[in-house]
């Protein structure tokens, strides 16, 4: 079964800093997909970015981009210019398939607390 | 359009009443979800229906009922739940039940007395 690991319960940074979270994940598969969801106080999920396993390039998205290192298992976000708005949990997710091979779960890490300090 | 909806936001329930969460998406997608949430955890899937057909169940207790009366609607009836049922309800959609990125609706908070 795949797990999600992320290391860091609770991270911290200035804003206008730049901050990365760690993710690792497990899996024996050799096409999937990954993403970082923000929860913001609010509660509701969005989606930060994706990656597609078998993409080289590593996914950006204006601010937050991704550093996949596919043989490592390793997927960290990283976060340029902190604003206030970005304090949330950040969830790693490895899209998964189901038995039956047609349904796919998010399997989630723990998640990461972050603080944007002004 | 990338919104799901929920409702209600907070419910309050005892121990043997009958209520309903309900969840819309006018999306076209095809695959909904059910998450239930506790503080401070990630979501944990409850329900996947593919096609408006339940294709998932991940030993979800029966005093959770889904149901998918069309392609934009989910609804989870809840009957006799138990104070470790609080919490965050978390609903979900995607265009395909394939690895495309779900969308999350902003949950219904329940709490049962």
């Amino acid at each position: 079964a795949q797990t999600v690991t992320q290391s860091q319960p609770e991270m911290s940074v200035q804003e206008a800093e730049t901050v990365t979270l760690s993710c690792t994940y497990d899996t024996s598969e050799s096409d999937y997909y990954l993403f970082w969801y923000k929860q913001p106080p609010s509660r509701q999920m969005i989606l930060v970015i994706r990656q597609e396993a078998y993409k080289q390039q590593n996914a950006t998205e204006n601010r937050f981009s991704v550093n996949f290192q596919k043989a490592a298992k390793s997927f960290s976000l990283k976060i340029s210019d902190s604003q206030l708005g970005d304090a949330a949990m950040y969830f790693c997710a490895y899209r998964s398939e189901l038995s039956g091979g047609s349904n796919y779960k998010l399997t989630f890490g723990k998640g990461t607390l972050l603080t944007v300090n002004p | 359009d990338t919104e799901v909806t929920q409702t209600p936001k907070h419910l309050v329930m005892g121990m043997t009443n009958k209520k309903s969460l309900k969840c819309e998406q006018h999306m076209g997608h095809r695959a909904m979800y059910w998450y239930k949430q506790k503080a401070k955890k990630p979501p944990e899937l409850m329900f996947v229906y593919s096609y408006e057909k339940l294709s998932i169940n991940e030993s979800v207790p029966s005093r959770f009922s889904p149901e998918c009366p069309n392609s934009s609607l989910l609804n989870l009836h809840l009957h006799a739940l138990q104070p470790e049922d609080s919490a965050l309800y978390l609903c979900a959609s995607s265009l395909e039940p394939g690895p495309y990125e779900q969308y999350f609706g902003p949950g219904t908070r329940l709490t049962v007395t």
